[in-house]
């Protein structure tokens, strides 16, 4: 159990453009979902919590305008990263708690975003 | 801020026990976990341990924590090659919605 999926797994754009990516937990309800960037041979950065219902909590350097957060259903959110620049290239990646086994999260397979 | 620092690589044979070390600054921290990142997947949770135990074990893994040094080892006995990955240390304090603060990742390179 406890199943994290994201979509797409890969996406490669144009400079300027908009790509949503979703989270979805398949086999549980997550009350709170997080979004993490993950640079090459570089730790995660969180850069927001989602929780169902509410704005997201964007983490101190993380432009909120830039980096859409949308926790509509408690099994679903996604992350639009809007005018994409060839920086905001990365391996995005979220998590979600189930909130039945103390702060553990369940982490999705990652989205790989390359912006050209 | 928090941080959690890890040696960045480490190499072992097969059939040999392999440590992995990671050292972090809060005090605070009431959970400290060990991750799992396979090429080109995400982070699978391997084991976690609190604040107020000094040692946790589940079959092949074995975590250590020195709180007065704010040190975890994690080690892994009779390593295989599928146990190559890269391995994240993290922590975070207690309550609902405490962050996880990861560490940079240590790449374990298991050799046949």
């Amino acid at each position: 159990g406890a199943v994290v999926s994201q979509h797409p797994s890969r996406v490669i754009c144009k400079s300027g453009t908009s790509v949503k990516i979703e989270c979805r937990s398949l086999d549980f309800q997550a009350t709170t979902m997080f979004w993490y960037r993950q640079f090459p041979k570089k730790s995660l950065m969180l850069m927001a919590t989602s929780n169902e219902g509410s704005k997201a909590t964007y983490e101190q350097g993380v432009e909120k305008d830039k980096f859409l957060i949308n926790h509509a259903s408690l099994t679903l959110s996604t992350l639009t990263v809007t005018s994409a620049h060839p920086e905001d290239s990365s391996f995005y990646i979220c998590s979600a708690k189930s909130g039945r086994t103390v702060d553990e999260q369940f982490f999705g397979p990652g989205t790989r975003l390359t912006v050209l | 801020g928090e941080d959690v620092e890890q040696s960045l690589f480490l190499s072992v044979r097969e059939g040999d026990s392999s440590v992995i070390n990671c050292t972090y600054t809060d005090s605070s921290s009431t959970y400290l976990y060990w991750y799992k990142q396979e090429p080109g997947a995400g982070l699978q949770l391997l084991t976690y341990i609190f604040s107020n135990m000094d040692m946790k074990q589940d079959q092949r893994l074995t975590v250590l924590l020195n709180k007065k040094d704010k040190h975890l080892s994690l080690r892994i006995a009779d390593t295989q090659t599928g146990d190559s990955a890269i391995y994240f240390c993290a922590e975070s304090g207690s309550g609902g919605y405490q962050k996880v603060t990861f560490g940079t990742g240590t790449k374990l390179q298991v050799i046949p």
